[in-house]
Order: structure tokens, then C-alpha cells, then sequence
């Protein structure tokens, strides 16, 4: 299994609230992705980043942020929560531009 | 824009039966496209993927698909379904822009599997 790991794996919050989750690989892979889950959505990409500190949006990269200081860790902030952000993120890491993701266990996020 | 369409939400089977999933895809281009795969509360794992040339690929635990052009269809079969292939199941296509692949995934088709 590739070496994915998100935390919080679960978290409550209150909207208003910042709230940061992040990604860390141990694989060196290049490319890294923040996806969101929802029923009858399938999962949408919210960012991605191709290399340190290079990151680009996606298509709901609406009260997202990203950042990518180091080639293992991938942060996505909420910098201010909504309901609407109530959702299961995943992320996801490939070691080529040829679209095979590997996906972490995906951390879900309630907003109250 | 790329966009992906499964339209079954939930499909039944029984263990040792044949199963096709199906997706139909809209892109500009010729695409790259996959199945993956997401069992309860887990990530999503690639089973198989279509880049070019032969249009039957084979992929992991007994899948294949086919890519139809002139359908702009990518179906995924198995012929014998085992209980353990009870999941959710995802088509997507690949868009490769300048800096990286972007999957527009479909909504989904859940498999049941009846004993």
C-alpha cells in the first residue's frame, strides 16, 4: 500500500472556524491532490500541486486553500468553515502526470 | 469540459454471476481513463486504466474494460463476481494538462453481491 496518511482521520467543527487538514506521503511523489466526496457527486478535485510550493486550483477550489512546503506534506485549509464544506476529503498522490492515483483513507469533516 | 456519466446507482448480483458496469465519458481528445474501486470507509484503489492501443485492458482481481470509441464507452466486466467484490465502483477520465492529470470521476455505481 502506498504511504498516505491523513489527519485528523475525523473531525467536528463550527462554522466560522479555520480548520487545516493535511497529508503526508512517504513515496517522493511528485504530484498530490485534495479531493472532496460527496453522495451523488462522486469526488470532485479541489487543488493539486505538481512540485514544492506549486499548486493550482481545481474545479470546487471555492474557501480552499492549499500549501506545499515539502515534497511529503500537502495542507488544505478551510479558512473559514461552512456547512456546505461538510464532506469526506481525500488525498491522493501519483508519481507520474499520467492520472494513477493512489488515495489516502480520507479524513471526514462534519460542520455544525 | 470532460465529464463522466454512470448511470446505474446500484446494481445487484448474484456470487457467480457476470457483471458489467457501465460509463460513458465525454472528452475532446482521445482520454485517459480508469476504474477504480472504494470498499466501506476505505480510499479508492485503481483496478484497471486505458491510455492507447489494445482496447481491452485487463486490471487487478479479475476485471477488464473496454474502450469504445465510437460509444464513448469504457464498461468494466467480470465474469464470475465474488462476494469480497461488493464495493463502490468509479469510472473517470483524464484530462493531462501542462502541469498535471486531472480525474473528473463519475458518480458511482454501488455493487451488491447476493450469496
Amino acid at each position: 500500500d502506498a504511504g498516505i496518511t491523513q489527519s485528523p482521520r475525523h473531525k467536528v467543527t463550527e462554522t466560522g472556524t479555520p480548520v487545516t487538514l493535511r497529508c503526508h506521503q512517504t513515496e517522493n511523489h511528485r504530484y498530490m491532490y485534495w479531493y472532496r466526496q460527496d453522495p451523488g457527486h462522486g469526488l470532485r478535485l479541489i487543488h493539486y500541486s505538481y512540485g514544492v510550493k506549486d499548486t493550482d486550483k481545481g474545479e470546487v477550489s471555492d474557501g480552499y486553500s492549499v500549501s506545499r512546503s515539502k515534497t511529503e506534506d500537502f495542507l488544505l485549509t478551510l479558512e473559514s468553515a461552512t456547512s456546505s464544506q461538510t464532506s469526506v476529503y481525500f488525498c491522493a498522490i501519483s508519481e507520474y502526470n499520467t492520472g494513477e492515483l493512489f488515495f489516502g483513507e480520507g479524513s471526514r469533516l462534519t460542520v455544525l | 469540459a470532460q465529464s463522466v456519466t454512470q448511470p446505474d446507482i446500484h446494481i445487484t448480483v448474484s456470487e457467480g454471476a457476470s457483471l458489467e458496469l457501465r460509463c460513458n465519458y465525454s472528452y475532446g481528445a482521445t482520454p485517459y481513463l480508469f476504474w477504480y474501486v472504494q470498499s466501506p470507509g476505505q480510499g479508492l484503489q485503481l483496478l484497471l486504466k486505458y491510455f492507447s492501443g489494445d482496447t481491452l485492458v485487463q486490471g487487478i482481481k479479475g476485471f477488464e474494460a473496454e474502450f469504445k470509441r465510437s460509444q464513448s464507452s469504457f464498461n468494466l466486466r467480470k465474469p464470475s463476481v465474488h462476494w469480497s467484490d461488493a464495493a463502490e465502483y468509479f469510472c473517470a477520465v483524464g484530462a493531462r494538462t501542462g502541469t498535471a492529470s486531472k480525474l473528473t470521476f463519475g458518480t458511482g455505481t454501488r455493487l451488491q453481491v447476493t450469496l
